[in-house]
């Protein structure tokens, strides 16, 4: 079944430390995005991609870094510069044309300790 | 720049009852699009409905209807039947053309069904 995975699910990261979220798409989508959402809120976006190796900053890409070598692939860097990291991070992909609906991964938990 | 308001925090229903989530938005963009998501507990978004600014219709699937008010800039979700599995965070959406066809979501609702 075609789908967006994402790993790790949970992920532990002590301060100072620099973690990659990964985020893999098998359903031929060109568009790609990070989202992140604090508890009890909605979901702000980092980073979007639209084709293989451009993407630009969403609205909070202070911290984060990304890339996109494959169609397949957009991983997160939350780097030691992300003053508040602990989150739960969301990948999505949009294919072209239709309604443009964004399909989901199952998302990361993020925990600084 | 588009804007989602949700302003029910949280909400119950009664099992078999039906129940409105409520959703305002806000755009200067004439040709838009509006979304519902549901966000069960594990955390994954599970796409509901969609309802395009230019469709004659409201949106339909199964126990899910979009309540579409153009002129007072509403989208409201009603889910019929409510059953003990649609206790939830549920999102509204709205796509911003400008940057790269992303969503922006309001704040969410609650949902929480009573047997």
């Amino acid at each position: 079944d075609g789908g967006i995975t994402q790993s790790p699910k949970y992920l532990f990261r002590k301060e100072g430390q620099n973690v990659t979220l990964s985020c893999e798409q098998n359903l031929n989508h060109d568009a790609m995005y990070w989202y992140r959402q604090d508890p009890g809120q909605g979901l702000r976006l980092i980073y979007y991609s639209q084709i293989v190796n451009d993407f630009q900053k969403g609205d909070i890409a202070e911290g984060y870094s990304v890339s996109r070598e494959k169609k397949e692939s957009f991983p997160l860097t939350v780097t030691s510069a992300q003053k508040n990291p602990t989150a739960f991070y969301l990948c999505a992909s949009m294919g072209q044309g239709g309604a443009n609906v964004l399909t989901f991964g199952a998302g990361s938990r993020l925990t600084v300790l | 720049a588009q804007k989602i308001t949700q302003t029910q925090p949280g909400m119950f229903v009664q099992e078999k009852e039906a129940v409105t989530l409520d959703c305002t938005y806000d755009t200067s963009d004439p040709s838009y699009g509006l979304f519902w998501y549901k966000q069960p507990s594990s955390g994954e978004m599970i796409f509901l409905i969609y309802q395009g600014s230019y469709d004659q219709q409201n949106a339909t699937e199964g126990r899910y209807s979009l309540n579409f008010q153009k002129a007072r800039k509403s989208a409201n979700l009603v889910i019929s039947a409510s059953q003990l599995g649609d206790s939830a965070m549920y999102f509204c959406a709205m796509r911003d053309r400008e940057y790269g066809n992303k969503l922006v979501f309001g704040a969410g609702t609650i949902l929480r069904v009573k047997s």
